[in-house]
């Protein structure tokens, strides 16, 4: 299968500093990468949609100045928590699909922890 | 209603038996049917993806779709400690939109717990 990275595995930071966390695909190139969050127990939530070229676009009620995605490349996503709060605390997972396939494939995640 | 629903559980089931899962979805355009498993904190990882009714076998993993009654299912045989996890359903429709391209619809997600 087709292999997505993610960096940092685990980041602590203060409240108001902003993180930012990778995403790319190694075997691949994806025109397009997901965001997700998730909560401990519960499934995962879209976040946005992130396009090569050109801008996110974000599910309703998630915050564009506060999460900001810059697909760079074919292979990068990146995510940036921007005035981090311990209410941003979360797990964080990204995926991608191969060219011609609908099959999604994930990110290792990356645990964001706010003090 | 959720499009989606799967009993989040917990399933326990002891080692050797075979692992009975299932997710029924009621937009009848979901096309595309995928499952993942996911141990703690880590990223969902593929198991097994199809795209029409019927039977798809993978080593100990087979997945069944049956689309005139929207219900999907995974079965896994000869359940092994590692196979403890929560696995989670997920589907796209056909005929998707620049804005739906590629979402996935997930289920709740089924703790599994195998015990030796």
């Amino acid at each position: 299968g087709a292999v997505v990275s993610q960096h940092p595995s685990w980041v602590i930071c203060k409240s108001g500093t902003s993180v930012k966390i990778e995403c790319r695909s190694l075997d691949f190139q994806a025109t397009t990468m997901f965001w997700y969050r998730q909560f401990p127990k519960q499934s995962l939530m879209l976040m946005a949609t992130s396009n090569e070229g050109s801008k996110a676009t974000y599910e309703q009620g998630v915050e564009k100045d506060k999460f900001l995605i810059n697909h760079a490349s074919l292979t990068l996503s990146t995510l940036t928590v921007t005035s981090a709060h311990p209410e941003d605390s979360s797990f964080y997972i990204c995926s991608a699909d191969p060219p011609g396939s609908y099959e999604q494939y994930f990110g290792p995640g990356t645990r964001l922890t706010v003090t | 209603q959720k499009e989606v629903e799967q009993d989040p559980g917990p399933l326990s089931v002891p080692e050797g038996a075979i692992v009975s899962l299932n997710c029924t979805y009621s937009n009848s355009a979901f096309q595309y049917f995928m499952w993942y498993r996911q141990y703690s904190r880590k990223g969902p990882e593929l198991l097994m993806y199809t795209y029409s009714s019927g039977n798809k076998e993978d080593g100990r993993f087979t997945a069944q779709v049956d689309k005139s009654s929207k219900y999907i299912s995974l079965f896994i045989r000869d359940s092994q400690p590692s196979d403890s996890a929560t696995y989670l359903c997920a589907m796209i429709p056909r005929g998707m939109t620049t804005d739906s391209w590629g979402k996935l619809q997930f289920g709740a997600g089924t703790q599994v717990v195998v015990t030796p």
